[in-house]
């Protein structure tokens, strides 16, 4: 199995603000996803951070209101910008070994 | 487009009792995975089980088994003997291909109530 480590577990923001998550894993990944999961909904990937080259991003996300940066290949953030209450969700980061996909527990975040 | 459908958002068991949770997919792919994923209210995703689609004995793992019948693109979990930790959100997904680099596409999630 594989550790993920995300911080932080959970924020209060206010709305124009932005905020960070970051997500560690204890092994050497070529991917790693982030998703989001509105409140009582099932999980959307934002995007697929490839370490080396930009993200690629889903339909209905950008990379101005969602950066991703993965220096390397045990690390990557997701910035949420200029946040609203729409924001609020859990945001999630997940990485693949050996055909299985292990997640994060998790960044609980509220924008007032 | 590949999609997952779970159609009970809600169900509950009796503790040692046996539920099944259902799932269904669309895809014209011939290579992928199945997976269940639970997601109690700690919020961490832990994997259930996984099924690759070439294979046709269905996974099991513990009290926990899968019907996977592909030409119906239909995918449900078993729990048998249900445990008071087993109450959690659960999620099918699928993926295409073998590598581990591809997205995964969730259903809806069926929240599972195991009462004492």
């Amino acid at each position: 199995s594989a550790v993920i480590s995300q911080k932080p577990s959970r924020d209060i923001c206010q709305r124009g603000t932005s905020l960070t998550i970051q997500c560690q894993v204890d092994s050497q990944v070529t991917m790693m996803f982030w998703y989001r999961q509105q409140p009582g909904q099932s999980l959307t990937l934002i995007a697929t951070a490839n370490q080396g080259s930009e993200a690629t991003y889903e339909s209905g996300f950008v990379i101005d209101k969602f950066p991703i940066s993965r220096p390397n290949l045990t690390f990557s953030t997701l910035t949420v910008s200029n946040m609203s209450p729409e924001d609020s969700s859990i945001y999630l980061c997940s990485m693949g070994l050996g055909n299985i996909q292990y997640f994060g527990a998790g960044t609980r975040l509220s924008v007032l | 487009a590949q999609t997952v459908t779970q159609s009970q958002p809600e169900m509950s068991v009796q503790e040692a009792e046996t539920v099944t949770l259902s799932c269904t997919y669309d895809t014209s792919e011939s290579n992928y995975y199945l997976f269940w994923y639970k997601q109690p209210p700690s919020r961490q995703m832990i994997l259930v089980i996984r099924q690759e689609a070439y294979k046709q004995q269905n996974a099991t793992e513990n009290r926990f088994s899968v019907n996977f019948q592909k030409a119906a693109k239909s995918f449900s979990l078993k729990i048998s003997d249900s445990q008071l930790g087993d109450t959690a959100m659960y999620f099918c997904a699928f993926r295409i291909g073998s590598s581990n680099t591809g997205k995964l596409i969730f259903g809806q999630g069926t929240t599972l109530q195991v009462k004492p």
